[in-house]
Parts: C-alpha cells; sequence; structure tokens
C-alpha cells in the first residue's frame, strides 16, 4: 500500500522568503503525485501534479516541485512567499494503475507566513 | 454546477443521532468520491461511485456509515448513531470518469459530534 510522509508539522516563513516543503512517498512503481491547498473554512485546491514526463512541474500561484525517485520525494517550493500563502499543504500520492483508487494523503503542513 | 457543493458547510450533532451529509458533484461527472479529515487520521478515503454503484465499501469506517448516490448525481453519506470520534470535515470530490487523480473538491461539511 502506498503512504505519504510529510515531516513538517508546522514551518513559519517571513514574507518573501524562499519556501520548501517536504514530501516523502512510499510505492513500488511510479507514483501519481499531487500537491493541495487548503485555506481556512475552503476545500482543497490542486497547486500540481506529476503523473509522467519532466519531473520538474510548475503549478499554480507560482508553486513548482521536483519529482525525485531516487530519493522518493516530491518537494513544493516557491521563490517568494506571499502573506496569501498561508494555510495548509497536502502531499497526495495515487497508484498509476486505477483510476478508482483513492488518493492517500500526507498529514500535512501547516505553513505561518511572518511579516 | 459550477464546482462541487456540499451541505450542509457545518453540522453540529448530539451523540446517537443520525446525520445526513449531501454532495452535490459538477454536472456530468460520472463519479464521485468521499473522503474524511479528522485531526487524529489526516484525509482517509472512505468510498467512490461510478454512475450510482459504488464497487468497494471498504473504506468505510464502520457499518454505521453508509452513502447512495441516485440519479448518478447527489450523493448522500448517512451516519447513523453517531460517535464523537466522527467529529471530522467530510470531503466530497467528483470527476468525468473514474479517476481520482483528476477529481475536483468540494469545501467540505465539519461535523461536530457533541
Amino acid at each position: 500500500a502506498q503512504s505519504v510522509t510529510q515531516p513538517d508539522i508546522h514551518i513559519t516563513v517571513s514574507e518573501g522568503a524562499s519556501l520548501e516543503l517536504r514530501c516523502n512517498y512510499s510505492y513500488g512503481a511510479t507514483p501519481y503525485l499531487f500537491w493541495y491547498v487548503q485555506s481556512p473554512g475552503q476545500g482543497l485546491q490542486l497547486l500540481l501534479k506529476y503523473f509522467s514526463g519532466d519531473t520538474l512541474v510548475q503549478g499554480i500561484k507560482g508553486f513548482e516541485a521536483e519529482f525525485k525517485r531516487s530519493q522518493s520525494s516530491f518537494n513544493l517550493r516557491k521563490p517568494s512567499v506571499h502573506w496569501s500563502d498561508a494555510a495548509e499543504y497536502f502531499c497526495a500520492v495515487r497508484g498509476s494503475g486505477g483510476g478508482a483508487d483513492g488518493l492517500t494523503f500526507g498529514k500535512g503542513t501547516h505553513l505561518i507566513i511572518q511579516p | 454546477g459550477a464546482g462541487v457543493s456540499q451541505s450542509p458547510s457545518n453540522k453540529v450533532t448530539e451523540k446517537g443521532k443520525d446525520v445526513e451529509l449531501r454532495c452535490d458533484p459538477i454536472s456530468g461527472h460520472t463519479a464521485l468520491y468521499w473522503y474524511r479529515q479528522s485531526l487524529g487520521q489526516g484525509l482517509e478515503f472512505l468510498i467512490y461511485f461510478q454512475g450510482n454503484s459504488a464497487p468497494d465499501k471498504s473504506g468505510l469506517p464502520s457499518d454505521r456509515f453508509s452513502a447512495e448516490r441516485t440519479g448518478g448525481s447527489v450523493s448522500t453519506l448517512t451516519i447513523q448513531r453517531t460517535q464523537q470520534e466522527d467529529s471530522a470535515v467530510y470531503l466530497c470530490a467528483s470527476s468525468e470518469g473514474v479517476d481520482s487523480a483528476r477529481a475536483f473538491f468540494g469545501q467540505g461539511t465539519r461535523l461536530t459530534v457533541v
């Protein structure tokens, strides 16, 4: 069974600083990988996804993530954060074989932006 | 509709009561998914529908949980005899075909059992 680990429960970053959120997955083959953001009282919004091809994936709101098979990682990055980026971020994985399989999520990283 | 709609947005219920949570998927989406987001467990996949059929109900937490979908559209998640550990945000998602990787999420229903 697949699993996702987000090692950092909370991260605090100053506005304008760079950001990296860590995600490690466990899956036997090449997975489908996702990053979602959840703002207070909001549903999950997809930031970006990796299915195959270029391992550096560009997403919305200036986010990017890099798939590193050797490290089983899919870290999310942003060069300069804005106060509006404060939210909960979830990494997720799904096996590439079955569309009916639900996504497996990490427990999330809470991002705090300092002025 | 324009997006996945869930109702109610918030529900407070007394322990032991039954609750129904509703999900209205994006128009034309044949697949629908339910997830639960709780403090202790994070986000868990519960069940999916292809049309009105749910092929695998093993992800439902207990036999107090049931889900149905009628007319290939609206789905209802019912929790009988609610317990405090059922307190969570219940998220619904839908997709055009059965592919959870391409699903869009609703804003969720926050259920509090007191």
